[in-house]
């Protein structure tokens, strides 16, 4: 079973605007969530990550917001910009870390048109 | 400060065949997690190395294992390769007490 999903494969915004990009999970355990992105033939880079005790963390464009009641996440980004464009991976980690350990979404290709 | 680093890049096996992938963490991260990545599964944890200890441990089967060495580089092995091993494989490593990990780029395995 899938404890960490991402429902949309692929999003498609216009630079300038706005992308949201959500995660689901189902583990209760999990309390420390990340984001990461994936260009092609690199690693994930981290950007961002939330503690269970928090429903918003800010860096630069990048937000991201936890509702725990519902078991979901999301991270927006603002500006979008055609660089943004990449896999996003949501990632969980359970109880007690924030770095180990880590289930991943399947990921959701960005797409910022110029 | 030089990321973290993967040896091989790409690397092709038989079935049956072992094979051991390195890994050189950023400078004065301690740990170091396994990754492996399909495109049917997505990102699956593989384990996670402390100290040159196993800390964490996902669901793969015993033929899939790691060691840490002194300085934090860490291997992982495979043995009796399977078609299904093909895949991509990636090492991460963190600060404790910092969120997030920091990837290297990935050994790509093709098992025929």
């Amino acid at each position: 079973d899938q404890q960490v999903k991402q429902n949309s494969p692929s999003l498609s915004v216009q630079e300038g605007r706005i992308s949201i990009l959500n995660c689901d999970y189902t583990n209760s355990m999990f309390d420390y969530f990340l984001w990461y992105k994936k260009y092609p033939a690199e690693g994930p880079t981290f950007l961002i990550s939330i503690s269970s005790i928090k429903d918003k963390n800010e860096d630069g464009r990048f937000t991201v917001f936890l509702n725990k009641s519902a078991k979901h996440l999301s991270l927006h980004i603002v500006p979008s910009q055609p660089g943004d464009s990449a896999v996003y991976f949501c990632a969980a980690s359970p109880t007690g870390g924030s770095n180990y350990k880590l289930t991943f979404g399947k990921g959701t290709l960005l797409t910022v048109n110029p | 400060k030089a990321g973290v680093t993967q040896t091989p890049r790409y690397l092709i096996k038989t079935r049956g065949q072992q094979v051991t992938l390195s890994c050189s963490p950023i400078s004065g991260h301690r740990s170091v997690s396994w990754y492996q990545q399909t495109p049917g599964q997505g990102l699956q944890f593989l384990f996670e190395y402390f100290s040159e200890t196993q800390r964490n441990k996902g669901n793969f089967p015993g033929r899939f294992s790691g060691r840490q060495f002194s300085n934090s580089r860490s291997e992982m092995n495979v043995s009796t390769l399977e078609l299904g091993d093909s895949a991509l494989y990636l090492c991460a490593s963190s600060l404790e007490g910092r969120p997030g990990q920091y990837f290297g780029p990935g050994t790509r395995l093709l098992v025929l």
